[in-house]
């Protein structure tokens, strides 16, 4: 069966200081790849998706970068942090376009930017 | 912009009523799907249903579609106080890879 890994759970970071995120999939190939930001008692905002390795693709201009070195693995990075980054972040897969399938999500980064 | 919205943002009933979530969005779709995400954790899928579908069951769940409104709502039957949680609506965009999501219901199920 198909597993979706997130690390770390939680994290206080100061301002200014790097990021780096990842999520992994266990037991599928070539998932397309999702990361969601999600603020206090909001909905999900999409940050990034990647249907294939190397290929990114970025919805909101922001702070923040997404890359994919592996088919199974994407990461969540900036190279300097805002306050504004801070919230629950979630990774997410589907198997195919979602016109066809539904996502399947990670359990989550809480990230605080102190 | 947001292109999915929920009403009620918030909604308390006790245990056995049921609880019945709307969804508004903007854009036309493929299909639409339900979520369910206990506090502080990932999302969970619930159900999908196309849009050339008008309802669909699963469990206590019943979810309807009305495209010409683009609308969709959600009832949770006889609900229990495990239900508790925010439920969000997620429209498929025809030939889009991503989903929108919507601002989410927050239901409490008092036992």
């Amino acid at each position: 069966s198909q597993t979706i890994h997130q690390w770390p759970a939680t994290l206080v970071q100061p301002v200014g200081s790097p990021l780096s995120l990842e999520c992994t999939v266990e037991g599928t190939s070539n998932p397309n790849l999702y990361w969601y930001r999600q603020a206090a008692g909001r909905g999900l905002q999409l940050l990034f998706y990647s249907i294939g390795i190397g290929q990114i693709s970025s919805e909101v201009p922001q702070n923040l970068s997404a890359s994919r070195p592996q088919d199974r693995q994407f990461i969540l990075s900036s190279k300097k942090l805002l306050l504004s980054d801070s919230g629950f972040y979630l990774c997410a897969w589907s198997p195919d376009r979602p016109s066809y399938n539904e996502q399947f999500f990670g359990p989550g980064t809480r990230l605080t930017v102190l | 912009s947001q292109q999915g919205e929920e009403d009620p943002q918030a909604l308390s009933i006790q245990e056995g009523e049921n609880a019945t979530m709307n969804c508004s969005y903007k854009t036309s779709i493929n299909n639409l799907q339900w979520y369910r995400q206990n506090s502080g954790r990932g999302l969970v899928h619930l159900i999908l249903i196309r849009s050339n579908e008008r309802e669909k069951h699963s469990g206590r769940l019943r979810v309807t579609l009305d495209t010409s409104k683009k609308s969709s709502s959600l009832l949770i039957t006889a609900s229990r106080a495990a239900d508790t949680a925010s439920y969000f609506c997620a429209g498929a965009q025809t030939g889009a890879n991503n989903l929108f999501f919507g601002t989410g219901t927050r239901l409490t199920v008092i036992p």
